[in-house]
């Protein structure tokens, strides 16, 4: 079965420092997302992309967040300088058309920032 | 606000038991989907409904739009059906999801 694959499965950072996560979304789908989980809380949108430019963003989506599919299979999500609430789980995920059968959500990476 | 509720929060529950977790939400939706957390935290997506009834395995899912409600259920629960089970939904516009809190259920042998 097709799944998303995000890179690494965990990673620490220190606390101002760059970090790029990266994930491969199934290879027919059109629609990709980044999603977030901090510990203890529920899942919460960030970002979707579509036809390569953001669709939809989440007031967390600042300017220290951007995402990009650099190369036709990746799709990365960059924080430009970490801060400690940064900590949390990162979700990637992928759809066909307007997500009208459903999502795959990669396995996710954990990111510490210290 | 656009607002997603599930209950119970926690729900314990013996081997063989029939369980049932209740999501609500406040407008209009396009789907409605049942995802399933893991300790290790991937989320596995297991049902996406938008009308009536779904069902694979011992799982069963029901939607009624009418009344914004949607319940998943368990048959012959088993240990390994230990997760938390999120109900999240696709509002009628666009295609983000927005998550509920999650039920954390046990099953014990």
């Amino acid at each position: 079965e097709p799944e998303v694959t995000q890179t690494p499965s965990h990673q620490v950072t220190q606390m101002g420092q760059e970090v790029i996560l990266r994930c491969v979304p199934i290879s027919n789908h059109l629609y990709f997302y980044w999603y977030r989980q901090i510990l203890g809380q529920k899942v919460e949108f960030l970002v979707s992309f579509y036809n390569n430019e953001i669709s939809e963003k989440s007031e967390i989506f600042d300017d220290q967040f951007s995402v990009e599919r650099p190369d036709g299979s990746n799709f990365t999500l960059k924080i430009r300088s970490t801060k400690l609430e940064d900590s949390a789980m990162y979700f990637c995920a992928s759809s066909e058309w307007q997500a009208l059968y459903g999502y795959t959500f990669g396995s996710g990476t954990r990111l510490t920032v210290v | 606000k656009n607002e997603v509720e599930q209950s119970p929060q926690n729900l314990t529950a013996q081997e063989g038991e029939f369980i049932t977790i209740n999501c609500s939400y406040s407008v209009g939706i396009s789907a409605l989907h049942w995802l399933q957390q893991h300790p290790g935290g991937g989320i596995v997506s297991l049902f996406m409904l938008s009308s009536g009834k779904k069902k694979h395995g011992r799982l069963i899912a029901t939607i009624n739009i009418q009344e914004k409600h949607s319940s998943l259920h368990i048959t012959a629960s088993h240990p390994r059906d230990s997760a938390v089970y999120i109900c999240a939904v696709q509002w009628t516009s666009g295609s983000r999801l927005t998550f509920g809190e999650g039920t954390q259920l046990t099953v014990n042998p």
